[in-house]
């Protein structure tokens, strides 16, 4: 147990909204992830912090920004919610060896 | 070019036999970092085994190992004795560099155990 937590674990929303997920870690780790999980494609990198208000991006990045406001939260917005971006979405932080990354319990998103 | 391949989209074992799931990767660094995950269908990601690219040795987590062949670039994860509750999508991935941030996933193998 990574001592993630994912808030929602299920959203619907329509096209056009914005969404916001939340990442909540409870052990004080300065890297923090967001993937996507498609069929098909594995998962992907969306963005990633190393640290409060450190922020870069991954492959697949437009279309979502990301903020990371204080160690423990990282959070995933969808400004605009398109259909292409109903996915399972991931949270994850790395540590110890190989600099593992421990994975959230995944957030389910359908954009109708 | 796909970073992490993984060809067998679905295979299936008997109770108590070993299995092996193929992962091939693509990477020009010589530091690099290999790992499994199991999602079971409940949906979470579960590490299983990680292997460092200067790893001499393969590793070995309980009924897990890693078959790394460094010069094949492969890295085939071995599950021994299956059980019913190995039945899962398994997932190798890769790290680029000593402290790359962006792991890369194959598309996984789902894998069936049949009793």
């Amino acid at each position: 147990d990574a001592g993630i937590t994912q808030s929602p674990r299920h959203k619907v929303t329509e096209t056009g909204t914005p969404v916001t997920l939340r990442c909540h870690q409870t052990e004080n780790h300065r890297y923090m992830y967001w993937y996507r999980q498609d069929p098909g494609h594995g998962l992907r990198l969306i963005h990633y912090s190393y640290g409060v208000k450190d922020t870069d991006k991954g492959e697949v990045s437009d279309g979502y920004s990301v903020s990371r406001s204080k160690t423990e939260d990282f959070l995933l917005t969808l400004e605009s919610a398109t259909s292409s971006q109903t996915s399972v979405y991931f949270c994850a932080i790395k540590r110890g060896e190989g600099e593992t990354q421990y994975f959230g319990p995944g957030t389910r998103l359908l954009v109708l | 070019a796909q970073k992490i391949t993984q060809t067998q989209p679905g295979m299936f074992v008997q109770e108590k036999e070993a299995v092996t799931l193929d992962c091939t990767y693509d990477t020009s660094d010589q530091s690099y970092g290999l790992f499994w995950y199991k999602q079971p269908s409940s949906g979470e990601m579960i590490f299983l085994i990680y292997q460092g690219s200067y790893d001499e040795q393969n590793a070995t987590e309980g009924r897990y190992s890693l078959n790394f062949q460094k010069a094949r670039k492969s890295a085939n994860l071995v599950i021994s004795a299956s059980q019913l509750g190995d039945s899962a999508m398994y997932f190798c991935a890769m790290r680029e560099g000593l402290r790359g941030n962006q792991f890369y996933f194959g598309t996984g193998t789902s894998l069936t155990v049949i009793p």
